[in-house]
């Protein structure tokens, strides 16, 4: 069974970047069949995607984000990380990491990380 | 502001039915697959519907989902108190390069 887990500081000040990283057991991260993604959804809201990256390292962000946010991928530890710089309040959310796929046609978000509450704030 | 469009609030009785409608565009809804995800309180998201009607394993087939032209449609019978939960579509918007969700919404079973 796939297992996802999220991992990093609970707290970030303003200004500074946040940085996550999604472990993958349960298999791999290397599959050809599937993209990884991170989302987030802050407190009392909706979902939102913040981008996606293949094994092989091309990746997919968010328009609204995609000047502060990068997304990179380590095959040899089955991990994917989240990089996502200048935070202010608005960035306090719980964030995601999960399986995106297949890559025909990228509709499915079938396994999920349980979440990580991160708060932005001095 | 979501790129695809769901009402905030449905309401139904125990063992009644219930629509969740999603409205989006020819960019995403009306040329790629929808999924449906359940989000109950406190936990992640679940993929409830993919392929705009398909059920994962272990989804019970109360849960149905139906798509035509730019909208789609998450269908829930026999409800339980236990369906109370966020119900949010999602899929690929390939003008965007992007996943796209709706704003979610909140099913009350009265």
């Amino acid at each position: 069974q796939l297992q996802l887990q999220e991992s990093g500081p609970g707290l970030v000040k303003p200004s500074e970047t946040l940085s996550l990283t999604c472990t993958v057991s349960g298999g791999s991260i290397s599959s050809s069949s599937y993209y990884w993604v991170w989302i987030r959804q802050p407190p009392g809201k909706g979902l939102e995607w913040i981008g996606n990256i293949y094994y092989s390292g091309s990746t997919y962000y968010n328009p609204s984000l995609k000047s502060r946010v990068t997304i990179s991928v380590d095959t040899s530890k089955n991990q994917f990380s989240l990089k996502l710089s200048s935070v202010t309040a608005a960035d306090t959310a719980v964030y995601y990491c999960a399986r995106l796929g297949p890559t025909s046609s990228l509709d499915q978000i079938d396994y999920w990380g349980q979440g990580t509450l991160v708060t932005v704030s001095s | 502001q979501s790129v695809l469009t769901q009402p905030p609030s449905v309401s139904a009785a125990p063992r009644q039915k219930v629509t969740i409608s999603c409205s989006g565009s020819s960019s995403n809804i009306g040329s790629n697959y929808v999924s449906w995800y359940q989000q109950l309180p406190g936990t992640a998201p679940k993929l409830l519907i993919y392929d705009n009607n398909k059920r994962p394993s272990g989804i019970p087939d109360r849960f149905s989902g139906s798509k035509s032209g730019t909208s789609a449609t998450l269908g829930i019978t026999g409800l339980q108190t236990g369906d109370e939960a966020d119900y949010y579509c999602g899929t690929w918007d390939s003008s965007l390069s992007a996943v796209v969700f709706g704003g979610g919404t909140k099913l009350t079973v009265l």
